[in-house]
């Protein structure tokens, strides 16, 4: 059974950091083009960041420069380093697999990430 | 970047009836090149995360009821659910994968009638 569960989030004062953890079961991380997306309490979907099998990253552009998408090939984990942190940031984060190019069909339960002093 | 605009923001629907969901794009979101149009709805239940019911707007996903089917071309696409079932209520989300970033629609929220 492919799995993807994520761990890591928490309560984090404003301007700090967090590392978020997506460990893979039943698929390979670098094989495949993974994505973490987010969303705030009681809204919708916010695509975050993709790290395509080749290694090349994106990011949107309300965390460019702040969010940090990487894997460890040997754990089978994909991670999201996320500093600078805002109080807009606050949202449950999924970890992803992008399939196909077009559509995110593998989806963990989701790690929560609350931002305030 | 693309928006994505969905339509209605919720509606009721009693069971076993018909549900309509509409997605527009800022953009077309047709590949020429491979005449494929990149454009993805998903289904969220309460407390869950999402879950892939249609791809390429009309490829539905392995294990996902016929009840569900996707239209559209271009700019303009649908989500009909044909006859609504008590675990269809959900908020539905339309997504585009044609540009980077992918963006997704406001979402749709279904309830029973």
């Amino acid at each position: 059974e492919v799995q993807l569960v994520e761990s890591g989030g928490g309560l984090i004062q404003p301007g700090g950091s967090l590392r978020l953890s997506c460990a893979a079961s039943g698929l390979t991380v670098s094989s495949n083009y993974m994505t973490w997306v987010r969303q705030a309490p009681g809204k919708g979907l916010e695509w975050v960041s993709v790290i395509y099998s080749g290694g090349n990253t994106y990011y949107a552009d309300s965390v460019k420069g702040r969010f940090t998408i990487s894997r460890d090939n040997s754990k089978n984990t994909l991670f999201l380093q996320m500093d600078s942190l805002r109080a807009e940031d606050t949202a449950v984060y999924y970890c992803t697999r992008l399939h196909l190019r077009v559509a995110f069909d593998i989806w963990g339960q989701g790690t929560m990430v609350t931002v305030s002093s | 970047d693309i928006v994505m605009t969905q339509s209605p923001d919720s509606l009721a629907v009693s069971l076993g009836e018909r549900a309509t969901i509409n997605c527009r794009s800022s953009q077309s979101v047709l590949y020429s090149s491979d005449n494929k149009n990149y454009l993805t709805w998903y289904r969220q239940k309460p407390g869950q995360p999402p879950e892939l019911l249609i791809y390429w707007a009309s490829t539905r996903e392995s294990g996902v009821p016929d009840r569900f089917s996707g239209s559209g071309s271009g700019t303009d696409f649908t989500l009909t659910i044909s006859s609504l079932q008590a675990e269809d209520v959900a908020v539905y989300y339309c997504q585009q994968y044609y540009t980077t970033p992918p963006t997704f629609g406001g979402g749709t929220k279904v309830e029973i009638k």
